[in-house]
């Protein structure tokens, strides 16, 4: 399995809801990131998890919650988010050190209303 | 500080022709680079990778890079382009020990990739 799974492909939540974003792969990956990604922009580091632990949170405000159960799974806790939260949310995987480079997932397409 | 520079945000070429696109990094030290490939709506499927030896790569779909140090430079290059080829391509750097702690990926801003009949 050489693929990074992304679930939902699209969500769309008001403002008050509480939703979660999931990621998988099976590569044996110990790295895991979260990306956000604005229309016409490349992708901005949110969070980097290594050996499941957070190493990386690249300021992110506090309504963004990580959370990664096992070296294979990586969750992103959204709550009380803004319009200008809506975007492409990007998960990725890495080898420790070295490697085959990052492995993207298809996204999760994020609109609030 | 550390940068990927891009030069073109839009390139249209015939479809059949030659395509180049450009990549400059500003790095401390030679990092690990990356070309990746964004369709509308899509993730990033990543084309091919330096890390080191060979400074000309060979990726998939076609597409090749060739690493000059001297110019810091990481130019993409495709000897015959096909309409399937219009998308987004982000060069991209990463320390050499990268993953987790040690550092992540550093993108340039994208090159929109248009393809005529």
């Amino acid at each position: 399995d050489t693929e990074v799974t992304q679930t939902p492909k699209h969500l769309v939540m008001g403002m008050t809801n509480k939703k979660s974003l999931k990621c998988e792969q099976h590569m044996g990956h110990r790295a895991m990131y979260w990306y956000k990604q604005k229309a016409k922009k490349p992708p901005e580091l949110m969070f980097v998890y290594s050996y499941e632990k957070l190493s990386i949170n690249e300021s992110v405000p506090s309504r963004f919650s990580p959370e990664c159960p096992n070296s294979s799974l990586l969750n992103l806790h959204l709550h009380a988010l803004q319009p200008e939260d809506s975007a492409l949310y990007l998960c990725a995987s890495s080898q420790r050190t070295g490697g085959d480079g990052y492995t993207f997932g298809s996204g999760t397409r994020l609109t609030v209303v | 500080a550390q940068s990927v520079t891009q030069p073109d945000i839009h390139i249209t070429v015939s479809e059949g022709a030659s395509l180049e696109l450009r990549c400059n990094y500003s790095y401390g030290a030679t990092p690990y680079l990356f070309w990746y490939v964004q369709s509308p709506g899509q993730g990033l499927q990543l084309l091919l990778k330096y890390f080191s030896g060979d400074t000309l790569v060979q990726g998939i779909k076609g597409f090749e890079a060739e690493f000059k140090r001297s110019q810091s430079s990481f130019n993409l290059r495709k000897p015959s382009v096909h309409w399937s080829d219009a998308a987004e391509y982000f060069c991209a750097v990463a320390p050499q020990g990268y993953g987790g702690s040690q550092g992540n990926l550093i993108f340039g801003k994208g090159t929109k990739l248009s393809v005529k009949p």
